[in-house]
């Protein structure tokens, strides 16, 4: 099974700054990496696919990078609306597997 | 538009049953695979369950063999979760979701609550 494990946890951020999340793979999952956003009460939204592909109606400020096992997700500009928690996935191998979660919070 | 509307959770004692629904709309139901993910309170994502195009193709999270059926109807455009042997740690949000033929999920539902507790 791929342990998916993302860092930090938290992150505290100010409106307008960049955030940097980061997810590791215990082992490679190529470019099969998704990213979502998931606010409070609310089912998770796809952000990022094949590492670094925005899903459809995804602003330009969200980029996803790398492969293998190390991947970013880039907020380049956090807009209020931008807080909340980060999820990764992998889809290369079963089972599927998600990171923890990285929490984006106002600083 | 794409529509996963999840309905059945619920109360349940431990070692009860539940089955949980999920109608779908917006899309050519048939020609995608599903998925079923859970969320406990307070908690991260956890896969469950996936099921191919046809149901011919299925997979379970090691949590949950043994104790839990996926299934559709591709004629009612609906997705199912037989859940039996109910534990306390089955407790979650369950989301039915839609998977591309890269195995990503691209839509999600609003998700039902199951709660086990006696």
């Amino acid at each position: 099974e791929i342990v998916m494990t993302q860092s930090p946890a938290t992150l505290s951020v100010s409106p307008g700054e960049r955030a940097t999340l980061s997810c590791r793979a215990s082992q490679s999952v190529s470019s099969n990496l998704a990213w979502y956003q998931q606010k409070p009460g609310q089912a998770p939204r796809l952000l990022i696919y094949g590492a670094s592909t925005r899903a459809t109606g995804i602003p330009a400020r969200f980029s996803g990078s790398g492969s293998g096992t190390e991947f970013t997700l880039t907020i380049s500009s956090l807009q209020s609306e931008d807080f909340a928690v980060y999820y990764c996935q992998q889809y290369n191998n079963w089972p599927l597997g998600f990171g923890g979660g990285t929490k984006v919070e106002i600083k | 538009e794409v529509q996963l509307v999840e309905s059945g959770g619920g109360l349940v004692q431990p070692g009860g049953s539940l089955r949980l629904s999920c109608a779908a709309s917006g899309f050519t139901f048939s020609s995608y695979e599903m998925n079923w993910v859970r969320q406990a309170p307070g908690k991260g994502l956890e896969w469950v369950s996936y099921i191919s195009s046809s149901g011919s193709t299925i997979y379970y999270a090691d949590s949950v063999k043994g104790r839990f059926t996926i299934s559709r109807d591709n004629a009612k455009n609906s997705l199912y979760l037989q859940m039996n042997s109910l534990r306390a740690e089955d407790t979650a949000v369950y989301y039915c979701a839609r998977v591309t033929g890269w195995l990503f999920t691209d839509y999600w539902g609003q998700g039902t609550l199951v709660t086990v507790s006696s």
